[in-house]
């Protein structure tokens, strides 16, 4: 079985200060880990994943995420945040599928709050 | 085009009547999925189709039918539902076993 973790339920931070939200995951194969978004009232938007390769991961926004297997992480950072950031924050996992579908586990989100 | 919509954009409907949610997707996407989304939580599964046939039921009432009439399209047919069943119904699209989802705006439903 595999699990997500987001130890922060909720971070503030002021407007172009740096910003990392955490997240560890738990699974004994190899796993796709992805980022997303939820605005307020909207669904979710994919922010950026890692599927192999580098594990320093660009995405969408001027985020970016790094890959740490030895410590099961992918914690998602932005250099300096904008107002227009604030928003829930999920981290994912996919196990190693070789069927056609997919089934993510998600965790519990971290609520990402800017102000001026 | 990464997009998947979704109507209605919001949905009251009392514990009797019937209704039903509608997904479109043009990406050539053979996985859909359906997600129920309570407020300040993550989503959560609740069916999954694959090549237009039903390849999980994460232990749904029966009150929730699903069905996917074609590759693009996948509905949600709502019957004597209950008030706690009100939430952000959300519905995913995939490519397949590589897990990247692409969520539509969701369906705001609210059972009185």
């Amino acid at each position: 079985a595999q699990s997500v973790t987001q130890l922060d339920s909720q971070v503030p931070v002021f407007e172009e200060a740096p910003v990392e939200l955490r997240c560890n995951y738990s699974s004994s194969v190899s796993v796709y880990l992805f980022w997303y978004v939820q605005y307020p009232n909207q669904g979710l938007q994919l922010l950026l994943k890692y599927l192999s390769g580098s594990t320093l991961v660009k995405g969408i926004n001027g985020f970016e995420a790094e890959f740490n297997k030895s410590q099961t992480s992918f914690h998602l950072r932005k250099p300096s945040v904008h107002i227009s950031d604030t928003a829930e924050y999920f981290c994912a996992v996919s196990q190693d599928q070789t069927g056609t579908a997919s089934k993510l586990t998600f965790g519990t989100g971290t609520r990402l709050q800017v102000t001026l | 085009d990464t997009e998947v919509t979704q109507t209605p954009k919001h949905l009251v409907m009392g514990m009797t009547n019937k209704k039903s949610l509608k997904c479109e997707q043009h990406m050539g996407h053979r996985a859909m999925y359906w997600y129920k989304q309570k407020a300040k939580k993550p989503p959560e599964l609740m069916f999954v189709y694959s090549y237009e046939k039903l390849s999980i039921n994460e232990s749904v009432p029966s009150r929730f039918s699903p069905e996917c009439p074609n590759s693009s399209l996948l509905n949600l047919h709502l019957h004597a539902l209950q008030p706690e069943d009100s939430a952000l119904y959300l519905c995913a699209s995939s490519q397949g076993g590589l897990g990247e989802q692409y969520f539509g705006p969701g369906t705001r439903l609210t059972v009185t």
